[in-house]
């Protein structure tokens, strides 16, 4: 069965400097990686896209990476700042019939201290 | 508020009760699902509709859990005879008649069975 795999232990890291978070996948590559934010008590909130034949994407301070060949996508936070804390998780569609039937990851919580 | 709305954001309730959510989608989109998240882990999906037709269940959904979606606007998940195991964040997305991504979620039910 297909599987999302993302780093469970919290990254805690300095504001301004860079985080970066990873999500492991298995099996076929998906069409494409998407990435959700979740702040405690709501619900994800969709941040990036990235389609398996784009290397790279960016939106402000966050870029996110696709290697088909690591089967991995990286997630980085640029300039980071305590307002970026939150739980970020990764999913992939689990089949291309239903794009809306996500594989999440258990998501990797990120704490920036200022 | 245009968002994706879910009813109520908390309910306690004793153990083999029966309890009902509510989802009010974005009112353009036509696709609606059920995910459940259990702490620290991500949403696992269990149900979607395409208008009113429930065209997708997982086998995470006994035959306790029940979904409806009457008219194609809001749907409920009810859930009978509540067991402990039950407890969880109950999130409700939808998405555009493309059925691509990303989902919009609500913030969730957070059902606690005692």
């Amino acid at each position: 069965s297909q599987k999302i795999e993302q780093n469970s232990e919290a990254l805690n890291i300095q504001e301004g400097k860079t985080a970066t978070l990873t999500c492991n996948y298995t099996n076929y590559s998906p069409a494409y990686l998407q990435w959700y934010r979740q702040d405690p008590g709501r619900g994800p909130v969709f941040l990036l896209l990235i389609r398996e034949n784009e290397k790279e994407k960016r939106k402000e301070r966050l870029k996110v990476t696709f290697d088909t060949t690591l089967k991995q996508s990286l997630f980085h936070i640029t300039a980071s700042q305590p307002a970026d804390s939150a739980t970020y998780l990764c999913a992939r569609a689990e089949s291309s019939g239903n794009t809306g039937k996500l594989i999440f990851g258990q998501g990797t919580t990120l704490q920036v201290k200022p | 508020d245009t968002g994706v709305s879910q009813d109520p954001r908390h309910k306690i309730t004793k153990r083999g009760q029966n309890v009902t959510f509510r989802c009010d989608p974005i009112s353009e989109h036509n696709r609606l699902y059920w995910y459940r998240q259990t702490l620290g882990q991500g949403p696992e999906f269990l149900t979607y509709f395409q208008n009113e037709a429930q065209l997708e269940k997982s086998r995470l959904l006994s035959d306790r859990f029940s979904a409806e979606r009457p008219k194609g606007s809001f749907s409920t998940l009810e859930i009978q005879r509540t067991e402990q195991g039950d407890s969880a964040m109950y999130l409700c997305a939808s998405s555009s008649g493309t059925g691509g991504p990303p989902l919009h979620f609500g913030n969730g039910t957070r059902l606690t069975v005692t």
